[in-house]
C-alpha cells in the first residue's frame, strides 16, 4: 500500500535530548501537515508544506520545534531539547492539493513519543 | 471555550445499537466538517465529509450538520464491534488547510 508512512513508530528518549521524527508523504501529493496528538489535548495542528511556498508554521509550539521537507517530498520534524511535555504521538498528514472542498487529508500511523 | 467540543466519552453500547456522536463549534466561518475514525495505535481515516447544513448518509453512517445550531452529529446504526474505535469531528474554514479537531469520542460496541 503507498500511504503515508513514519518512523520509527515508537521513539523513547531523555530530557534534554534532540530528536528526529520522518514522514514519507503519498507520491504525488504536493501538501505535506504535521499535527502532535496528546492525552485531553486532542489533535493539534503543528506546521503545514505546500509545494515550493514556505511553511506555515503558526502552529509550532516553540522555537525548539522546527521542520523541513526535502525535495518536495519526504518531511522531518526536529526536537530539541525535548522536555516531558513534549510527549505525544506525532502524526503527519498528506493531501493532492492544500486547500478547497477535495482536501482530504490522509494520515500515517503515527510516531509515538515518550520523554524520559 | 475550544472552538470545538466534544464529549470524549467513553461510550459503550450493545451491538446492534444506534450510536449518536456529537460536536459543537463557536466559529460560524467553519464550512467544511468531517468525521474521522481513530483505532487504536493507528492514524484517522476520513469516514464522512459534509459541506453545510444537511445531511449525508454512507451505508451505516449518516452525518449530520445544522449551522444554524453549530451542531454535528454522526449516527451509526446497527453498530459492530469493529466500529469501536475513537471518532473525531474535524472542520475547515473556507479555503484554510488547518483541520481543527475535537478531543475525540471513545467507542466501544459490545459482541
Amino acid at each position: 500500500g503507498a500511504g503515508v508512512s513514519q518512523s520509527p513508530s515508537n521513539k523513547v528518549t531523555e530530557k534534554g535530548k534532540d530528536v528526529e521524527l520522518r514522514c514519507d508523504p503519498i507520491s504525488g501529493h504536493t501538501a505535506l501537515y504535521w499535527y502532535r496528538q496528546s492525552l485531553g489535548q486532542g489533535l493539534e495542528f503543528l506546521i503545514y508544506f505546500q509545494g515550493n511556498s514556505a511553511p506555515d508554521k503558526s502552529g509550532l509550539p516553540s522555537d525548539r520545534f522546527s521542520a523541513e521537507r526535502t525535495g518536495g517530498s519526504v518531511s522531518t520534524l526536529t526536537i530539541q531539547r525535548t522536555q516531558q511535555e513534549d510527549s505525544a504521538v506525532y502524526l503527519c498528514a498528506s493531501s493532492l492539493a492544500g486547500s478547497g472542498s477535495a482536501n482530504e487529508q490522509f494520515f500515517g500511523p503515527g510516531t509515538r513519543l515518550t520523554v524520559l | 471555550q475550544k472552538e470545538v467540543e466534544q464529549d470524549p466519552g467513553p461510550l459503550s453500547v450493545p451491538e446492534g445499537a444506534i450510536v449518536s456522536l456529537n460536536c459543537t463549534y463557536s466559529n460560524s466561518a467553519f464550512q467544511y466538517f468531517m468525521w474521522y475514525r481513530q483505532y487504536s495505535r493507528k492514524g484517522p481515516e476520513l469516514l464522512m465529509y459534509t459541506y453545510s447544513s444537511g445531511n449525508k448518509e454512507d451505508g451505516r453512517f449518516t452525518a449530520q450538520v445544522d449551522k444554524s445550531s453549530k451542531y454535528i452529529s454522526l449516527f451509526i446504526r446497527d453498530s459492530q464491534p469493529s466500529d469501536s474505535a475513537t471518532y473525531l469531528c474535524a472542520m475547515l474554514k473556507g479555503s484554510n488547510y488547518k483541520l481543527t479537531f475535537g478531543k475525540g469520542t471513545l467507542l466501544t460496541v459490545n459482541p
